[in-house]
């Protein structure tokens, strides 16, 4: 397959955790990345590889994979987290990037 | 810091073609790939193709093929991404990102602020 699957949109209360999926065989293979996308605003990486996070990121935002799964957990969800969120990693071929569809998180 | 400066809005007929620039800084320009994406309106993120500005390799998604061409001039720190033959379906905002290895994976860590081509007779 190549594509990345993601839920529309997932929603969590103030403060709680929230965890956003994504599925695809290329994830057996390579670990997806995660980019936070704001109305009007360019993508920002949150999360890359294994559970890394560039400089900036706070450190709820963490990462992991387990088979065809890529998961962004939010460990306490704050207000300006309410955002768009993509996966994104190389296809199976290694040749090509993929993106998800994307969730709509609405923090509530 | 890393910057990616976009060139501003465009638009154009279908049928045209358009060219969009992404001036780097604050990096060495060769040591890392750059990427295109594009977001049509209300729409996600979709990975139009990538170029390696050490060596000038590119890489397109299918459905481009034939129709983008991505370069890049060293000596600006500029990568340029032409589409030709535009339809109405490729009205978009155009994104140039960073592309850089690591940690077991390919990511885009900085991302330019956006290109909005409008095709429109």
């Amino acid at each position: 397959s190549s594509e990345l699957t993601q839920d529309p949109a997932v929603s969590v209360a103030l403060g709680q955790t929230v965890r956003i999926t994504c599925q695809g065989d290329s994830l057996r293979s390579y670990y997806a990345s995660w980019y936070q996308q704001k109305p009007g605003q360019a993508p920002v990486l949150v999360i890359y590889g294994k559970n890394n996070r560039p400089s900036g990121i706070p450190d709820r935002f963490s990462g992991s994979s387990s088979g065809n799964t890529a998961s962004l957990t939010i460990t306490g969800a704050q207000a300006e987290d309410e955002a768009d969120y993509y996966c994104n990693s190389r296809d199976s071929s290694g040749n090509h990037l993929l993106f998800g569809g994307g969730t709509k998180l609405t923090v509530l | 810091q890393v910057q990616l400066v976009q060139s501003g809005a465009e638009v154009k007929k279908p049928g045209a073609s358009v060219k969009v620039s992404c001036k780097a800084s604050g990096y060495t320009f060769t040591n890392y790939d750059i990427s295109w994406v594009r977001q049509a309106p209300g729409q996600g993120l979709e990975w139009m193709g990538w170029i390696s500005v050490y060596n000038g390799n590119t890489n397109y998604a299918q459905k481009l093929q034939g129709r983008v061409t991505m370069t890049t001039e060293t000596s600006t720190s500029t990568a340029y991404m032409e589409m030709r033959s535009l339809r109405s379906d490729d009205t978009a905002v155009y994104y140039c990102a960073r592309g850089d290895y690591g940690s077991g994976t390919y990511y885009l860590d900085y991302w330019g602020q956006g290109t909005l081509v409008t095709v429109s007779s």
